[in-house]
């Protein structure tokens, strides 16, 4: 069964430090997300992407944010100078229709020392 | 403003013994609601979509419902491995496909 993939798996960075998320969505989609959630949190929507640009973000989707799609398949999230703040597990998901499901990789966790 | 509330923060329940976990929403205008199962450490894997008031649908040991205030996700018969966090979560007002979550429901079955 199709799935999205990320990586790394975990990643430990210092504050102030670029990070680059990774993620392979299922290959017939067209929508895709990046979600994050903070150790005991609820999870919560940073940005969707959609024809090769940003259709919505959160106030949590500042400057120092930013996402790309560089080829076919892959859709990264990059994190220009991080912060402790940006420590937690990030999200990224899929969807082949407008306001359909969305479906969900494994995630990367983020510890920012 | 947008919310999602799911009650009860965590239920333990022995082996075999049906229960409903709650999800209450104010969105204006639903536009579908999303049943997902969240194992620690994992990223949530998408369980159910409902879009109007009465649907239902079922899967194995669950069935999720829907009103136009709340949804319910039953158990029934739960069996150790459907331990785990449920989410419900909606689109926004006005937004596309951004999805608003719930906290979760923590679901202990104990053999």
């Amino acid at each position: 069964e199709p799935e999205v993939t990320q990586t790394p798996s975990h990643q430990v960075t210092q504050m102030g430090q670029e990070v680059i998320l990774r993620c392979v969505p299922i290959s017939n989609h067209l929508y895709f997300y990046w979600y994050r959630q903070i150790l005991g949190q609820k999870v919560e929507f940073l940005v969707s992407f959609y024809n090769n640009e940003i259709s919505e973000k959160s106030e949590i989707f500042d400057d120092q944010f930013s996402v790309e799609r560089p080829d076919g398949s892959n859709f990264t999230l990059k994190i220009r100078s991080t912060k402790l703040e940006d420590s937690a597990m990030y999200f990224c998901a899929s969807g082949s229709r407008d306001r359909g499901e969305q479906f969900f990789g494994p995630g990367t966790r983020l510890t920012v020392l | 403003e947008d919310q999602v509330t799911q009650s009860p923060e965590a239920l333990r329940l022995q082996e075999g013994e049906s229960s409903s976990l709650n999800c209450s929403y104010t969105v204006s205008g639903l536009r579908g609601l999303f049943w997902y199962r969240q194992d620690p450490g994992k990223g949530p894997e998408f369980l159910f979509t409902l879009y109007s008031a009465g649907e239902e649908k079922e899967k194995e040991r669950l069935k999720a419902t829907l009103t136009k205030k709340e949804s319910f996700l039953h158990i029934t018969a739960p069996k150790p491995e459907d331990s785990a966090t449920y989410l419900c979560a909606v689109p926004i007002s006005g937004g596309y496909n951004k999805l608003i979550f719930g906290a979760g429901t923590r679901l202990a079955v104990h053999p």
